[in-house]
C-alpha cells in the first residue's frame, strides 16, 4: 500500500498563525492532491502537485513535494476558525485503465481556536 | 465541477440486515468510486465502478458483501450486506473530473458525495 503518512494527527493553533501538516508515502506517483473534510462529512478538493513540480500556491495554501524524499506539505498561512476540519494529502496513480487510483493518507485534524 | 448527492445521508440498522447507497451525479461520468471512512480514520476505496462492467474491487473487499451496480452513467448504488457493528461508517461515492483529467493528460481533482453515515447496532 502508498496510503500516505501524515504528520501531526492532530494540531491545535491560535487564529492568524500557520499550520503546516507533513504527508510521506512509499511508492511513485502521478500527482499528489490535498482535501479538506468538514465534520465527518464530503471531501473537498484543495490543490493538486505535479510530479514534475515542487512547489504550488493557491491563495492562503502553500503545497511542496519532494519526490526524492516521498514526502510533501501543506502550509496555511493566517488561520482562521474556519479552517478546522481534518486534511487528508492522497497519492495518484494513473490506473491502466485510464483513471486515477487515489490512496488517501491517515490525515491531519487541524483546530484552529478564535 | 460535478455536483453528486447521495441517500440516504444517514441511517441505523440492525444487525444481518442490508442497506443500499446511492449515488446520483449531475453529468455523465466514466468512472465512479466507492470509499469507505470508519469511525476516526481515512478513507478506503472499496470498488471501481465502470458502467457497462463488473466492479472492481479492491483487496479485503468482496462483490457479496459490497455489491455495486452502475446502469447508467450518472447512478451508481452501493449494497452493504448482512452488517455487523464493524460496517458503521461513513461510505461515500466519488467521480473524477472527466472534462479537466482529459483535457490535463489524465490527471485531476475528484469530487466527492456528502457521505453516508451508517450505524449498524
Amino acid at each position: 500500500s502508498q496510503q500516505g503518512e501524515e504528520d501531526p494527527q492532530a494540531l491545535s493553533i491560535q487564529e492568524g498563525e500557520n499550520a503546516t501538516m507533513n504527508c510521506s508515502y512509499k511508492t511513485s506517483i502521478n500527482n499528489l492532491q490535498w482535501y479538506r473534510q468538514n465534520s465527518g462529512r464530503g471531501l473537498v478538493h484543495l490543490i493538486l502537485i505535479r510530479s514534475n513540480e515542487r512547489e504550488k500556491h493557491s491563495g492562503r495554501l502553500r503545497v511542496t513535494l519532494d519526490t526524492s524524499k516521498k514526502s510533501s506539505s501543506l502550509l496555511i498561512t493566517a488561520s482562521r476558525a474556519a479552517d478546522t476540519a481534518s486534511y487528508f494529502c492522497a497519492t495518484v496513480l494513473k490506473h491502466s485503465g485510464g483513471y486515477q487510483k487515489v490512496t488517501f493518507g491517515t490525515g491531519t485534524k487541524l483546530q484552529v481556536i478564535p | 465541477s460535478a455536483v453528486i448527492s447521495q441517500k440516504p445521508s444517514r441511517d441505523i440498522c440492525q444487525r444481518g440486515t442490508s442497506l443500499t447507497i446511492q449515488c446520483q451525479v449531475d453529468s455523465q461520468v466514466t468512472m465512479m468510486f466507492w470509499y469507505r471512512q470508519q469511525p476516526g480514520q481515512s478513507l478506503t476505496l472499496i470498488a471501481t465502478a465502470n458502467q457497462g462492467s463488473e466492479a472492481t474491487y479492491e483487496s479485503g473487499f468482496v462483490i457479496d458483501k459490497f455489491p455495486i451496480s452502475r446502469p447508467n452513467l450518472t447512478f451508481s448504488t452501493l449494497t452493504v450486506s448482512n452488517m455487523s457493528p464493524e460496517d458503521s461508517s461513513i461510505y461515500l461515492c466519488s467521480v473524477e473530473d472527466h472534462r479537466t483529467v482529459r483535457l490535463a493528460g489524465g490527471e485531476g481533482e475528484q469530487f466527492f458525495g456528502p457521505g453516508t453515515r451508517l450505524t449498524v447496532l
